[in-house]
């Protein structure tokens, strides 16, 4: 079955910077999902990316999915506290049919 | 739009009692998807159902777990036996389409569930 890797686990950033998570794939995307959540708490789509070389952007999150579709990565630019959270990918494998997510990402924005 | 509505939002019961789980989808989506989410295990897919039929049950943990879905608006989890390991909170999401998991999936609140 299909795995996904995110990194780092967690991260912990000063409000006003720049972070970088990223989930790598063992196997062909065909599907990439972002998702923000609050522990125990439902989760929030971010966006979704299908070709290769993708780029989508909402606010200040910019997501891309790599030309060989088996890498994504999550870039949220100059930090605030309300982006604190964890982030899951979440993937479509296609054929394999069954939907996974990555073990999430918690950021953690300090003053 | 109400969104999906999940109920109970917490359930605490003991050992060898039945459980049950109600979701109710967004109305007019077409598929519904039941979760798992624990720390040690991460966010797990039990099951979904396009069009009220089940799709894919390959993440029922066993048959303790059963799902239902007797119409468009209504779908339920049960748990039979339950666990102390079953403790989870568990997600009902919908999605407009049939096409998987290539449409966006709208999650309820979550149910808590400990099993004491």
């Amino acid at each position: 079955s299909q795995e996904l890797e995110q990194s780092p686990q967690s991260l912990i950033v000063q409000e006003g910077k720049n972070l970088t998570i990223n989930c790598t794939s063992s196997k062909t995307l065909y599907g990439l999902y972002w998702y923000k959540q609050k522990y125990g708490e439902g989760l929030i789509f971010l966006m979704m990316l299908q070709k290769g070389g993708e780029e989508k952007s909402h606010e200040k999150i910019t997501a891309k999915l790599d030309e060989k579709k088996q890498q994504s990565s999550l870039h949220i630019t100059a930090s605030q506290p309300s982006h604190a959270g964890i982030y899951l990918c979440g993937a479509d494998g296609g054929s394999w049919g069954k939907f996974q997510f990555g073990a999430g990402t918690q950021v953690v924005v300090t003053p | 739009d109400a969104g999906v509505i999940q109920s109970p939002r917490h359930e605490v019961t003991e050992m060898g009692q039945e459980v049950t789980l109600r979701c109710k989808p967004i109305s007019g989506h077409n598929s519904l998807f039941w979760y798992r989410q624990t720390m040690m295990r991460g966010l797990e897919l039990l099951i979904y159902f396009n069009n009220n039929v089940p799709i894919d049950d390959s993440g029922m943990p066993e048959d303790r777990f059963s799902a239902k879905m007797p119409n468009a608006s209504f779908s339920t989890l049960k748990i039979q036996p339950s666990e102390p390991r079953d403790s989870a909170v568990y997600f009902c999401a919908s999605s407009p389409g049939t096409g998987g998991f290539t449409d966006t999936q709208y999650f309820g609140p979550g149910t808590r569930l400990t099993v004491l």
